[in-house]
């Protein structure tokens, strides 16, 4: 079972930030915190990943709450590219873990 | 550089037939994992090879079964074909030391009729 909790969909203005959240209530102490995305008809694509400190790279940043109870995605000019399907995802990395497990994800919905 | 990359991509096969999916991985990385997407759904981890052995394995009954090569390519083995093995197959491939950052192929469709 997936242990985290994301809306299904979410709207966004092209050109403005994209905000995704994920509860991840569960989450153990040396758990990572993953983002995928999977636009329509290819392969996922992996976004970012932070443990407990605030994350940034070309694609995105991933706000982490100090809890680690829950996380924010960004993306912070969306384009009509972004249109995709959003994972997170919680696991240990190094070959403990029984692979990426994935949700539903959020569908997210870049508007012209 | 070659990303992941998969073969076939589509595949049509009668139900009980047996299938043989291919994945090469991208340069440099040592593990495979494999994934079976459903309609609508999310991947669902099938099981991870890694210096030729399978690690990991998911919810997935024996019918499923794979190999990875000297080479670090892979195989996902499908047996006695039922109609609910209809599905996108993606292979992802990994540095072990950070296998949940990992890469995906473009998968192969598996239509079983």
């Amino acid at each position: 079972d997936a242990k985290t909790t994301q809306p299904p969909s979410m709207d966004c203005a092209e050109g403005r930030a994209a905000n995704l959240p994920c509860n991840h209530s569960t989450i153990s102490g040396n758990e990572y915190v993953y983002w995928y995305r999977q636009i329509h008809s290819q392969g996922p694509q992996y976004i970012i990943h932070g443990l407990k400190n605030n994350e940034t790279n070309e694609m995105a940043s991933l706000i982490i709450t100090e809890d680690r109870k829950s996380s924010t995605l960004i993306l912070p000019h969306a384009t009509l590219r972004d249109t995709a399907v959003y994972y997170c995802i919680v696991g240990y990395s190094g070959g403990g873990a029984d692979g990426l497990t994935f949700g539903k994800g959020t569908h997210l919905i870049i508007q012209p | 550089d070659a990303g992941v990359t998969q073969s076939p991509t589509h595949l049509i096969k009668t139900r009980g037939q047996q299938v043989t999916l291919r994945c090469s991985p991208k340069s440099g990385h040592d593990t495979v994992s494999w994934y079976q997407q459903a309609l609508g759904q999310g991947p669902q981890f099938i099981f991870q090879y890694y210096e030729e052995e399978e690690r990991q394995r998911g919810n997935f009954p024996d019918r499923f079964s794979g190999h990875q090569f000297p080479n670090y390519s892979s195989e996902l083995n499908v047996n006695a074909l039922l109609l609910g093995d209809s599905a996108l197959y993606l292979c992802a491939s990994s540095l072990l030391v950070v296998d949940l950052e990992a890469f995906f192929g473009q998968g192969t469709r598996l239509t079983v009729v």
